[in-house]
């Protein structure tokens, strides 16, 4: 079973900013996918970004990057130029390759962007 | 990109009574979906995996008589909250996976959710 840890509750990052939210996961597979996902007060899940675990550079979209780093299991978002529509709750999820399509969740990082 | 609807948003029920909520995949076909359960403040929980044509199959500590999944076709999942309590009072999400396609963040996509409040 894979398990996936966010261990910062809450973060609060001034407007403009930069700031960095931490994902560590266990898992025994392979080929796996890593995502972030935000949740706004809307509760609309909304995919940030992804990762791919056979690939070795850092995906990047727009102001979101992660750093990947496989033999640590780890998969932060850093968010650059923090925004104010940037409030959210951010979830770290893990997918195995293959069929198995389950999601894992970590418990979220809830973020604030403050004017 | 890929829709998918919940229906209803929000949704109060007597105690005792039945809740249907529906979960669309608008404008792709979804061979699993998947139904999930988020209290306040919490991350999402893995309820049951919906596949069409065949028998959900559900996570360990969910109960299969009161939380009836239906997926009848590619582009419908329905959850059926039997016997309602104020204990099932939650936010319910769903989300779908496109069918044919190699599984990736882009391919999995997210319902509104759904309020339930029983009173």
């Amino acid at each position: 079973a894979q398990t996936v840890t966010q261990s910062q509750p809450e973060m609060s990052v001034q407007e403009a900013e930069t700031v960095t939210l931490s994902c560590t996961y266990d898992t025994s597979e392979s080929n796996y996918y890593l995502f972030w996902y935000k949740q706004p007060p809307s509760r609309q899940m909304i995919l940030v970004i992804r990762q791919e675990a056979y690939k070795q550079q850092n995906a990047t979209e727009n102001r979101f990057s992660v750093n990947f780093q496989k033999a640590a299991k780890s998969f932060s978002l850093k968010i650059s130029d923090s925004q104010l529509g940037d409030t959210a709750m951010y979830f770290c999820a893990f997918l195995p390759g293959g069929s198995n399509y389950k999601l894992t969740f970590g418990k979220g990082t809830l973020l604030t962007v403050n004017p | 990109g890929a829709v998918v609807s919940q229906h209803p948003s929000r949704v109060i029920c007597k105690s005792g009574t039945s809740v249907k909520i529906e979960c669309r995949s608008l404008d792709f076909q979804a061979t699993t979906m998947f139904w999930y359960r988020q209290f306040p403040k919490q991350s999402l929980m893995l309820m049951a995996t919906s596949n069409e044509g065949s028998k959900a199959t559900y996570e360990q500590g969910v109960e299969k008589d009161k939380f009836l999944i239906n997926h009848a076709s590619l582009t419908l999942s329905t959850l059926t909250v039997t016997s309602a309590h104020p204990e099932d009072s939650s936010f319910y999400i769903c989300s779908a996976r496109v069918a044919g396609k190699p599984l990736s963040g882009n391919t999995i996509y997210f319902g509104e959710g759904s309020w339930l409040t029983v009173v």
